[in-house]
């Protein structure tokens, strides 16, 4: 199986900061790559596939990049409605799999 | 508006079996991949399984093997999870959620549904 490992799993920050996330994939997933948001007791919205291209209607301010076996996701001035949860996932091969989450917290 | 509404989940004993249903609306279900995602309370997100547009490819964690079966039907819209064989740790809100398909197979996950929340417990 494919493991992704998100960093940091948690972190403060304030209004207007830039904010980066890692994901990394025990494997080559070329740019196979999905990244999640998600609020308390909501479901996850998708934010960005294939690494790097934006999901309609979601803020500029979201960007991601990377390929192989480094991804990041980048909020480049963070607001108020972006403090939650942020998931990484793989769909280059079965099983598909997640990160562990990280929390971005005031 | 694409919406997706699950149903069927509750309290059940370990052992005890249960279906849950996903109501679709608002795009055309029989071109979409579908699938289940369930989350542990305070846990991060799982896979749980994926079946093709016209049901003629299922895919499962291996944790779930066996013991759960995805199914849909096209004419009415509909996704399915039935479980057998619960065990405590499958306690954890099930998602429906549709699949963007790459090349013609499964992608990402958009959108999702609100949520059931299954509980296995004695």
């Amino acid at each position: 199986d494919i493991q992704m490992t998100q960093s940091p799993s948690s972190l403060s920050a304030s209004v207007g900061d830039r904010v980066t996330i890692t994901c990394r994939a025990s494997q080559d997933i070329s740019r196979y790559l999905a990244w999640f948001q998600q609020k308390p007791g909501k479901a996850p919205k998708s934010l960005i596939s294939a690494a790097s291209s934006l999901q309609s209607g979601v803020p500029s301010r979201f960007s991601g990049s990377g390929s192989g076996t480094y991804f990041t996701l980048t909020i480049s001035s963070l607001q108020p409605d972006d403090f939650a949860t942020y998931y990484c996932q793989q769909y280059n091969l079965y099983p598909l799999t997640f990160g562990g989450g990280t929390k971005v917290e005031i | 508006e694409v919406q997706l509404v699950e149903s069927g989940g509750g309290l059940v004993q370990p052992g005890g079996s249960l279906r849950l249903s996903c109501a679709a609306a608002g795009f055309t279900f029989s071109n979409y991949w579908m699938s289940w995602v369930r989350q542990a309370p305070g846990k991060g997100l799982e896979w749980v399984a994926n079946m093709k547009k016209d049901g003629s490819e299922k895919y499962y964690v291996d944790s779930v093997k066996g013991r759960f079966t995805i199914s849909r039907d096209n004419a009415r819209n509909s996704l399915f999870l039935q479980m057998n064989s619960l065990r405590v740790e499958d306690t954890a809100v099930y998602y429906c959620a549709r699949g963007i398909a790459v090349n013609g197979d499964f992608g990402w996950f958009d959108p999702w549904g609100q949520g059931t929340l299954v509980t296995v417990s004695s």
